[in-house]
């Protein structure tokens, strides 16, 4: 069974602080990794999407993948309240026909 | 900006029915998912279906579910038989060909089985 694990939080920042999400998986051949932003009660957002190892920036956001540690994380710069919410890591299966997500980390941002 | 949408948002059957949920996916896309997220769990894969057949089904998607694309813009989740446990948020996405692993999702319809 192919896995994807984030620790589950809350994880608190301040605004204006860096806050950083992490996330493993277990298929070692998974080649695109995703990161989504669920708020409560709403569908998953696609913020941020690598294929390459190192670091790939968007704005405040910045994914970085280590495929050696079978390692995901997203950093958000700048925190606001706004990004408040569940992430989820997302890991697409070998045959590019499924997203195996993580259960998601949720992010609190206070003012 | 193109949108996945799904209806309707919310839908209440009893145990035993059959519930059709729609989508009609991004106009230029050719990829076509299902998820579905139980209150408080995780989103888990359900069908994924490409060029009017099944590109891969996980273990929840058994003979009480089937998909159909019965049109140019539709995309169809059927549940025969619903149990309680059916119970949960439905999405619907879809990705481009020139950009096939990034998937889009629908707003999601909530089936509640009595």
């Amino acid at each position: 069974q192919k896995e994807v694990e984030q620790n589950s939080g809350p994880l608190s920042v301040p605004e204006g602080a860096i806050a950083s999400l992490n996330c493993t998986y277990s298929d070692r051949g998974s080649q695109s990794f995703f990161w989504y932003r669920q708020y409560s009660g709403k569908s998953p957002e696609l913020i941020m999407f690598i294929y390459s190892n190192g670091d790939k920036e968007d704005g405040r956001f910045t994914a970085q993948l280590n495929k050696a540690s079978q390692y995901v994380s997203l950093l958000i710069r700048d925190s606001q309240p706004s990004d408040s919410a569940t992430y989820l890591c997302a890991v697409e299966n070998q045959a590019g026909t499924a997203l195996i997500f993580g259960k998601g980390t949720t992010l609190s941002v206070s003012s | 900006e193109p949108e996945v949408t799904q209806t309707p948002s919310h839908q209440v059957t009893q145990m035993g029915q059959e519930v059709i949920l729609r989508c009609v996916p991004i106009s230029n896309h050719l990829y076509f998912y299902w998820y579905r997220q139980i209150l408080g769990q995780k989103v888990e894969f359900l069908v994924s279906f490409y060029n009017n057949e099944i590109s891969e089904k996980s273990e929840i998607f058994d003979d009480q579910f089937s998909v159909e694309r019965p049109d140019g813009s539709n995309f169809t989740l059927k549940i025969r038989s619903t149990k309680l446990e059916d119970s949960a948020m439905y999405f619907c996405a879809s990705s481009g060909q020139g950009s096939r692993n990034e998937q889009y999702f629908g707003p999601g319809t909530r089936l509640t089985v009595t």
